[in-house]
This record gives C-alpha cells, sequence and structure tokens, in this order.
C-alpha cells in the first residue's frame, strides 16, 4: 500500500505562471515532509521540506503548504521557469529528519517558454 | 503497480562486519536501479547506477570495493557494505526504473547503524 502518493504523473504550465504539485499520504505518524527534484541522469536534489508542526514554509519561489486534517501537502512554485522542468518527488518520515524517507512515484513538471 | 521493496528498513551492526541491502522490483522488472546515500540537510548522494548483468557504473568518490553492488536479475540489486565503519551509518536508498519512458520507483530506504 502506498503512503505517498503523487497522483499526477505529469504536469504542464507556461512560463511565468504558478505550477502546483500535490501530494497525499495515508500514515498519520509522519511528521516531517519533503520536496525533491530530480533531473535526468541526475540524483533528486533536496529543495524544500516542512514539518507537522507547520502549515506552510517559503523559500524563495518554492513554497510547501501542509494540511494535516486531509494528509495533503502540496509545492507551489512562482513564477514558473523552464529551467524547473524536472520530475519533483514528495517524500515523508516519521521521526523528524532522521526517519527513513518514503517516496512518492514523482510528477513531471513541463514548463513552457 | 511498480512497487520496489527495499530489505531490511533498518539494521544495526558491528564495526568490521558486512551489511547486505536487497532492492527488489515486485511488478516491474527493473533494468537499471539506483542507489543513494542521504546526506545532512536532506540531500541524496547517487552512489550507483547498475544495469542488469552488467557491472555497476559508481559516481566518483564512491569505493566500489567497499560497496558491492550485484544487480543479477531484472528484479534484485544488492548493495553489501563491506567492513562497515561507524562513518557508513546513513540512510540507504534504492529507486528502480524499467526503462526509458518509465518513471523511478523508490524503495523504502534501509537505516544503517554502525557501532
Amino acid at each position: 500500500d502506498q503512503q505517498v502518493k503523487q497522483n499526477s504523473p505529469s504536469l504542464s504550465v507556461q512560463e511565468g505562471r504558478i505550477s502546483i504539485l500535490n501530494c497525499d499520504y495515508t500514515n498519520s505518524m509522519f511528521d516531517y515532509f519533503l520536496w525533491y527534484k530530480k533531473y535526468p541522469a541526475e540524483g533528486p536534489t533536496f529543495l524544500i521540506s516542512i514539518s507537522s508542526i507547520k502549515d506552510k514554509n517559503e523559500d524563495g519561489r518554492f513554497t510547501v503548504f501542509l494540511n494535516k486534517s486531509a494528509k495533503h501537502l502540496s509545492l507551489h512554485i512562482v513564477p514558473s521557469q523552464p529551467g524547473d522542468s524536472a520530475v519533483y518527488f514528495c517524500a515523508a518520515s516519521e521521526w523528524g529528519s532522521q526517519g527513513n524517507l518514503i517516496f512518492g512515484k514523482g510528477t513531471k513538471l513541463s514548463v513552457k517558454p | 503497480g511498480a512497487v520496489v521493496s527495499q530489505h531490511p528498513s533498518w539494521v544495526i551492526c558491528k564495526s568490521g562486519t558486512s551489511v547486505k541491502i536487497e532492492c527488489r522490483s515486485l511488478d516491474f522488472q527493473a533494468t537499471t536501479m539506483f542507489w543513494y546515500r542521504q546526506f545532512p540537510k536532506q540531500s541524496l548522494m547517487l552512489m550507483a547506477t547498475s544495469n542488469e548483468g552488467s557491472k555497476a557504473t559508481y559516481e566518483q568518490g564512491v569505493e566500489k570495493d567497499k560497496f558491492l553492488i550485484n544487480h543479477a536479475s531484472l528484479t534484485l540489486s544488492t548493495l553489501t557494505v563491506t567492513s562497515a565503519h561507524p562513518e557508513d551509518s546513513s540512510f540507504y536508498i534504492c529507486s528502480a526504473t524499467g526503462g526509458p519512458g518509465y518513471g523511478y520507483t523508490f524503495g523504502s530506504g534501509t537505516r544503517l547503524t554502525v557501532v
């Protein structure tokens, strides 16, 4: 049973607009959530994280929102740039940042000029 | 579909011993498997890429004699940490793909603690 789900395998957005990537989870024990970005032939690179004690974390163009009651988080990229085109993975862990990471299957974002 | 099982999920071993971590694709043929190690600040470092039936390709700085990778079948890859030391303690995670056009599926990771 998948504990972390990214139901949209792909997303296409126009440059300058907002990209919204969604992630749902089922394990209520998860207390730390992360987003990774992956280019082809490279490993995932860490983007942004959020602890369950918060509902929003912002870093530049990237904002992650957490809705614990809905067991849902989302990554907003504003404004989207062509260089943002990549696969984005949502991950979650118990035990804060020290826990094992459970990854979703990823969403491929394409930002068109 | 596209499930990857990684085992064990955590292991504690004594310094000097070897530990084997398995990564299995349960419902697809994984032509390529990747092994990662997590470093501080949640970054994942690609250790090696393995294709079924051929030798793994290691990233620069990763000791191939210490981290033995075997990808003997289309559904199984193993990572063996040989003569483990406390500095090898980390979170190791595999991912697999069925080839071009397929996505990447991650295993659930293995937390290794060397004492």
